[in-house]
């Protein structure tokens, strides 16, 4: 079958580091990606991992172990513009989780 | 320059009605992509185009549903006798060659509400 898991919410605060995490079960897997979504809007392209390790995109990172089908998005120095939904979907068929809502605190 | 365009933005329509979604890409973009989105779930790949064809269409959730692309520029997506199943937003994304680590450039969405 197909899974992934995600927390459905999380709260941090402004400056501060967050880590969210993403599990999955899949039969296929090419990739795994990770969206950010603000609420009424669509969703914006964050990262694309196909190996194992971490990937670094300014204040945003994204790692992915293969063997353990695990992912986490790394936001740092938070801003309350950070405020929105963040998706993690794998790459087979584009299988996505339903999202995690992070709110940011002043 | 102009990003991906939606047309309805908005379609409320009554159950067992025809429905037809469009999709103008950013120009020159090659692959362009259909999602669904309902409410409290997370986002559904629906179809996927590398120019004018659709390689996998497994994602279409019923043969209710269809999608074309012509000219390798706009798509319709039509949904066929629509059920209050189908209300969603529908959003469109194009990128440029279709290549899974092109960045995918999302429209605004089209809501659909059937009654």
């Amino acid at each position: 079958g197909q899974n992934i898991d995600q927390p459905t919410e999380m709260t941090a605060t402004e400056g501060a580091i967050v880590q969210i995490n993403c599990t999955y079960q899949t039969s296929g897997f090419n990739g795994l990606f990770w969206y950010q979504q603000h609420a009424g809007e669509a969703p914006t392209f964050l990262s694309y991992n196909v190996l194992d390790g971490l990937e670094e995109k300014g204040r945003f990172s994204s790692f992915l172990s293969r063997s353990k089908g695990y992912s986490y998005l790394l936001l740092k120095e938070l801003q309350m513009k950070d405020s929105a939904s963040y998706l993690c979907a794998v790459d087979d068929k584009i299988i996505f989780g339903k999202g995690t809502r992070l709110h940011i605190l002043p | 320059g102009a990003g991906v365009s939606q047309s309805p933005s908005n379609k409320v329509t009554e159950k067992g009605k025809d429905v037809e979604l469009r999709c103008d890409p950013i120009s020159g973009h090659t692959a362009l992509y259909w999602y669904r989105q309902s409410l409290g779930q997370g986002l559904e790949f629906l179809i996927y185009f590398q120019g004018n064809s659709a390689p996998d269409k497994s994602g279409l959730p019923s043969d209710r549903f269809s999608a074309e692309r012509t000219g390798g520029s706009v798509s319709t997506l039509t949904i066929q006798r629509t059920q209050q199943e189908d209300s969603a937003v529908y959003l469109c994304a194009s990128s440029t060659q279709g290549e899974l680590t092109d960045t995918q450039y999302f429209g605004p969405g089209t809501r659909l509400t059937v009654l």
